[in-house]
């Protein structure tokens, strides 16, 4: 079974559009982050939400927006996009702040 | 500002001899600090976790150091297989619970 899925694993788009990554994980933890990891593979946090809050949010522009539903989905989502945005994002789950990370496979975003 | 240095460099070494990655950090006090795994093409893994209080933390072929004097981490793998090939990511965690990753090394084991 699959510890943290996201969807799409690819996403192509134009300039200027809006698009959702969807990541839900089964694993029972309570803390979920979106990490974004450009071609230098740098790996960045986004954000973070723990029982709904959201707890770290980076400087990202306002256009991306996490929304939880509940704990075990933390959506992003990216209004307006531009081609700078054109990365790998990857969600992860943790069981509390301290602990290791769990990643979903990516998602492989690419603005045109 | 805060700093994690990895090798950039790939680090090439021949099956069964241990490969050592080395991850520096500066204008850092870290509570935890990580070790991953990431393959092309997929996420990170999660390998060891070591405390700033520890020095030393095996798990099977795996081995991590943690000199906070130095403020460096060493990654050995010993008895290494061609399976072993991927780029290894340090990260340092503070007592806020932010986890912030270097760049990662590569490493390439031939047969």
């Amino acid at each position: 079974d699959t510890a943290v899925s996201q969807t799409p694993k690819y996403l192509v788009t134009q300039m200027g559009n809006d698009k959702s990554i969807k990541c839900e994980q089964n694993l029972g933890h309570d803390t979920m982050y979106w990490y974004k990891q450009d071609s230098k593979k740098f790996l960045k946090i986004m954000f973070s939400y723990n029982n709904k809050e959201l707890i770290i949010n980076e400087t990202v522009p306002n256009r991306f927006s996490p929304k939880s539903p509940d704990k075990a989905h933390l959506n992003l989502h990216i209004n307006s996009l531009e081609l700078g945005d054109s990365a790998v994002y990857f969600c992860a789950s943790s069981q509390d702040q301290s602990r290791k990370r769990f990643f979903g496979q990516g998602t492989r975003l690419t603005v045109v | 500002s805060q700093k994690i240095e990895q090798n950039s460099e790939a680090l090439n070494i021949q099956e069964g001899k241990t490969a050592t990655l080395t991850c520096n950090y500066t204008n850092y006090s870290p509570a935890y600090l990580q070790w991953y795994r990431q393959d092309p093409g997929r996420g990170p893994v999660f390998l060891l976790l070591i405390r700033e209080n520890e020095k030393e933390k095996r798990k099977e072929r795996l081995k991590v150091t943690f000199d906070t004097t130095l403020k460096q981490s060493l990654f050995h793998i010993t008895a290494s297989q061609p399976a072993d090939s991927a780029t290894y990511l340090c990260a340092l965690e503070n007592r806020y619970s932010t986890l912030t990753f270097g760049k990662g090394t590569m490493l390439l084991v031939s047969p």
